[in-house]
């Protein structure tokens, strides 16, 4: 059950636009539509805001999207707000009734 | 309004045991599947146990034998009992419900400390 691979850094300036790559295996995100992404503050629990690979749980803003091609999926934060700094996280099912996370991406605003 | 609060967590020496509780409310709590997703000092998140709303279970590789799993829906609760616990085991432990392949709702989080 290795993890996901996940950039550890990522940043963009207000207004900007930022993709967050999550590699995984044709085991896991190559063989499953329930990809998700968290949002985590510090100090506070995860937030879910894209479950199926592309869909956004009511409330979650549309500035936040994802799409999956392969054994990899991507978070895209558009027109970027300081209020999205924060760790983002990948999630897989996988094949062997087990979910899979990534490692993290440290997303910053500058 | 959806809740999930973890109780239980607290220090304990290394090859020690711990229970931790999650009570959920604000949903119809026996219709869902519940996660234990961990999430050491400074570190990513780590999917644990998967408790299902038919009782079947699901766990990590990494706790396999040491860690079990039980619901009571009478008392809107799921449970994880820790045995044979590791250094390596202190964490946040979290309960979230499962709602299309993915948790929804997450607890508050409960700090386990492992350290002789």
């Amino acid at each position: 059950q290795s993890a996901l691979t996940q950039p550890p850094s990522a940043s963009g300036s207000p207004g900007q636009s930022v993709a967050i790559s999550c590699t995984g295996t044709s085991s896991d995100i190559g063989a499953s539509d329930h990809v998700s992404w968290y949002q985590q503050h510090p100090g506070k629990a995860p937030k879910l805001i894209i479950y199926e690979v592309d869909q956004r749980p009511s409330g979650v803003p549309d500035r936040f999207s994802g799409s999956k091609s392969d054994n990899t999926a991507s978070l895209t934060v558009s027109g970027l707000q300081t209020e999205d700094e924060a760790d983002y996280y990948c999630c897989s099912f996988g094949g062997k009734n087990n979910w899979v996370f990534g490692g993290g991406t440290k997303l910053t605003v500058v | 309004e959806v809740l999930l609060v973890e109780s239980g967590g607290g220090p304990v020496q290394p090859g020690g045991s711990l229970r931790l509780a999650c009570v959920g409310s604000g949903f119809p709590f026996s219709e869902y599947s519940l996660n234990w997703v961990r999430q050491a000092p400074g570190k990513g998140l780590e999917w644990l146990t998967h408790v299902g709303a038919g009782n079947y279970m699901w766990f990590a590789d990494s706790v396999k034998g040491r860690f079990s799993a039980s619901r009571d829906n009478a008392k809107n609760s799921i449970y994880l009992q820790m045995n044979s616990l590791r250094v390596d085991d202190t964490a946040v432990y979290f309960c979230t419900r499962d709602k299309y392949w993915a948790s929804d709702y997450w607890g508050q989080g409960t700090l386990v400390t492992v350290s002789s």
